[in-house]
């Protein structure tokens, strides 16, 4: 059974700050990756996608890679800005199956 | 699009009460799923379906709980009797096949049993 980890689960970083948030997999064999954006009493909204033949995807001030062997993905999120507090997921499937999710880091960026 | 449509946002009920969650996917997505979010188990499959069929509804905790897509713009979610432990963020979330789209979320309905 798949299973996604992310650490920390929290974290609290000054505004301008480049941080990097972790996701790990414990089934390598994953068709996609996806970084996902949750802000409080809203949905998820879908950042970065990245399938399993890429190694990353940029948007922005974002960017997200992928290690499939290792079972790892990052998100590094460049100059923080307060607008970037929110909860992040990481979520991945394998074939035709449904996303399986981490519990999220909580990001607060301070002014 | 309007995006995937959730109602209620919020949901106040007493135990024993029968509670129906309701979702309208994004326009021509084949594939529709309910998640259960809490604190303490993050974000959980209940059930999703394919073209209006049930694919696999495992993450259903108990009976008490059933859901239905009688067609493509419609699908509900219900609980019957409700108990306080059923208390979450219920979210509905739609996409277009398993390949390279993106899954698309609704704003989800908070849902609270006395």
């Amino acid at each position: 059974k798949q299973e996604v980890t992310q650490i920390p689960a929290a974290l609290s970083v000054p505004e301008g700050e480049n941080l990097v948030l972790n996701c790990s997999f414990t089934d390598s064999a994953i068709y996609n990756l996806q970084w996902f954006r949750q802000d409080p009493g809203k949905g998820l909204t879908s950042l970065l996608l990245i399938q399993s033949s890429q190694r990353e995807q940029t948007s922005g001030r974002l960017n997200a890679s992928l290690d499939k062997s290792s079972g790892r993905s990052t998100l590094y999120i460049a100059a923080s800005q307060p607008g970037d507090s929110a909860t992040y997921l990481c979520a991945v499937n394998k074939g035709n199956t449904p996303l399986v999710f981490g519990k999220g880091t909580r990001l607060s960026v301070i002014a | 699009d309007a995006g995937v449509i959730q109602s209620p946002r919020h949901e106040v009920t007493e135990m024993g009460q029968e509670v129906t969650l309701r979702c309208k996917p994004i326009s021509g997505h084949d594939y529709l799923f309910w998640y259960r979010q809490t604190m303490m188990r993050g974000l959980e499959l209940l059930i999703y379906f394919n073209n209006n069929v049930p694919i696999d509804d495992s993450g259903m905790p108990e009976d008490r709980f059933s859901a239905k897509m009688p067609n493509a713009s419609f699908s509900t979610l219900k609980i019957q009797p409700s108990e306080p432990r059923d208390s979450a963020v219920y979210f509905c979330a739609s996409r277009l096949g398993f390949s390279t789209d993106t899954q698309y979320f609704g704003p989800g309905t908070r849902l609270t049993v006395l």
